[in-house]
């Protein structure tokens, strides 16, 4: 059973555009919501994270939006550019358990 | 700074054969984590120690794999008579206790032929 389901599969965005991706969760013990960001061959990094008292958090051109009671959230990426070609993973998690999404492979084309 | 240190990076091996992976975690951190991660899914939770104790382990962890990590260090992750499988990336990851944050290796590439 997926935790948490993402969506899209993939997404192709024009340079200065936004890429918006998509997360749903139905485990409303979950407490905090990082989002990662995986280049081919490497390891997850973290790139933003949210917790469910906060309705949105920005950081730099990366935001969160966070609907608690939709048990939703996504990430917003402004001004793409062609570095930020990468996949991208939701995750939630309580206590020590991570759940992440299946991911969204972001192509940003120049 | 190091970060979350593994390796092999990658190892090729014949279905049958044993094979063991090496996570170093950062330094400070006392849990640290096994994930398993396949072409187009998110990483899956494998297995998790706190210090030197295993706390958890997924049902995903058959009895083929096994992980240690003996003196609360660097931790690492056997999987014993390969399957093809098992062919994945093994991402470690460490963390420090009551923090939320998990920082990932850049994993262990296996494939079984």
């Amino acid at each position: 059973q997926q935790q948490v389901k993402q969506s899209p599969q993939s997404l192709i965005v024009q340079k200065g555009g936004i890429s918006i991706i998509n997360c749903a969760y139905e485990n409303t013990a979950f407490d905090y919501f990082p989002w990662y960001q995986q280049f081919p061959g490497k390891g997850p990094a973290l790139l933003i994270a949210i917790r469910p008292d906060v309705s949105e958090k920005k950081e730099g051109r990366f935001t969160i939006s966070f609907n608690k009671s939709a048990k939703q959230f996504s990430l917003h990426i402004m001004d793409s550019q062609p570095g930020d070609s990468a996949t991208y993973f939701c995750a939630a998690t309580f206590g020590n358990q991570f759940y992440f999404g299946t991911g969204t492979s972001l192509t940003v084309i120049p | 700074d190091t970060g979350v240190s593994q390796n092999p990076r990658h190892k090729i091996t014949k279905r049958g054969q044993n094979v063991t992976f090496r996570c170093d975690p950062i330094s400070e951190h006392n849990r640290l984590y096994w994930y398993r991660q396949t072409l187009g899914q998110g990483p899956e939770f494998l297995t998790y120690f706190q210090n030197e104790a295993q706390l958890e382990k997924s049902r995903l962890l058959s009895d083929r794999f096994s992980a240690e990590r003996p003196k609360g260090s660097f931790s690492t992750l056997e999987i014993q008579r390969t399957e093809q499988g098992d062919s994945a990336m093994y991402l470690c990851a460490s963390s420090l206790s009551g923090r939320n944050t998990i920082y990932f290796g850049e994993g262990s590439w296996l494939t079984v032929v």
